[in-house]
C-alpha cells in the first residue's frame, strides 16, 4: 500500500528555534499534501493544503509566516515552524494523496518547545 | 461548514464485548467517510473507507455503516480485544469550499478494552 514517511518523529528544542518537518510519499506521486496539528486528546485540525508547485492554502487562524510550507516536488513537502515557542508544541501529521485517491498519513512528529 | 461529532468521547469495556462507535456529520454532500485508528503518540491507520454510494464496509471484526441522508455512520467492533484499545477517528471527505477536497475529522472515541 501507499506509504508516507514523516521525519523526524520527535523534536525537542529551545524556544526561538526554527524546526523543519519533512513529509515524503515513497511509492506514489503526491499531487496534494496536507498538514494537520493535533493537541493532546483532541482531533486533527487541518492547517494547510499544498499542491505541488503552488503556494499552500492555509486554514483560517493559521499564520502562514509562522508555518512555512514548501511542496517543491511530487514526493516531498516540508513544514517549517519558524521561531517556535512553547505554544507551538503539538503533534504534527502530514498526509499525501494522488489525484482522486484517499489520503495516506505519515506517523506524525511530536514537537516539544522548551 | 462541515462538522463531525463522535459519541461517546471515551468508552471502557471488558474484553469480548461487541461495541458500537457513532459518528455524525452535518453536511451530507460527502464523497466518502473513513474510520481511522490512532494509537497514543502515533499517526493514523485507515480501517475502513465507505464511498458515498455504499452502505457498509467490513474488514475482519470491524463493520462500518453509512447513512448519508441522515448524516450518520457507525463502527461496529465484534468480540473486542485489549489490542483494540486506541482512539478511533471518523472523517468525512468533501468539497466544503474552493480549496478542493478535504477531510474533516471528528473528535474521536478513546476506547479501552480491559482484559
Amino acid at each position: 500500500g501507499a506509504v508516507v514517511s514523516q521525519h523526524p518523529s520527535r523534536v525537542i528544542c529551545k524556544s526561538g528555534t526554527s524546526v523543519k518537518i519533512e513529509c515524503r510519499s515513497l511509492d506514489f506521486q503526491a499531487t496534494t499534501m496536507f498538514w494537520y496539528r493535533q493537541f493532546p486528546k483532541q482531533s486533527l485540525m487541518l492547517m494547510a493544503t499544498s499542491n505541488e508547485g503552488s503556494k499552500a492554502t492555509y486554514e483560517q487562524g493559521v499564520e502562514k509566516d509562522k508555518f512555512l510550507i514548501n511542496h517543491a516536488s511530487l514526493t516531498l513537502s516540508t513544514l517549517t515552524v519558524t521561531s517556535a515557542h512553547p505554544e507551538d508544541s503539538s503533534f504534527y501529521i502530514c498526509s499525501a494523496r494522488e489525484t482522486n485517491q484517499p489520503q495516506h498519513f505519515g506517523d506524525g512528529t511530536r514537537l516539544s518547545i522548551l | 461548514k462541515q462538522e463531525v461529532t463522535q459519541i461517546p468521547a471515551a468508552l471502557s469495556v471488558p474484553e469480548g464485548e461487541n461495541l458500537v462507535l457513532n459518528c455524525s456529520f452535518t453536511d451530507s454532500a460527502i464523497y466518502n467517510l473513513q474510520w481511522f485508528r490512532q494509537d497514543p503518540g502515533k499517526g493514523l491507520t485507515s480501517l475502513l473507507l465507505i464511498q458515498s454510494s455504499q452502505r457498509e464496509q467490513t474488514s475482519g471484526r470491524l463493520n462500518a455503516s453509512l447513512d448519508k441522508s441522515s448524516g450518520r455512520s457507525t463502527l461496529y467492533i465484534a468480540a473486542s480485544q485489549p489490542g483494540d484499545s486506541a482512539t478511533y477517528l471518523c472523517a468525512v471527505e468533501g468539497v466544503w469550499d474552493n480549496a478542493g477536497n478535504m477531510l474533516t475529522f471528528g473528535g474521536g472515541t478513546r476506547l479501552m478494552v480491559k482484559p
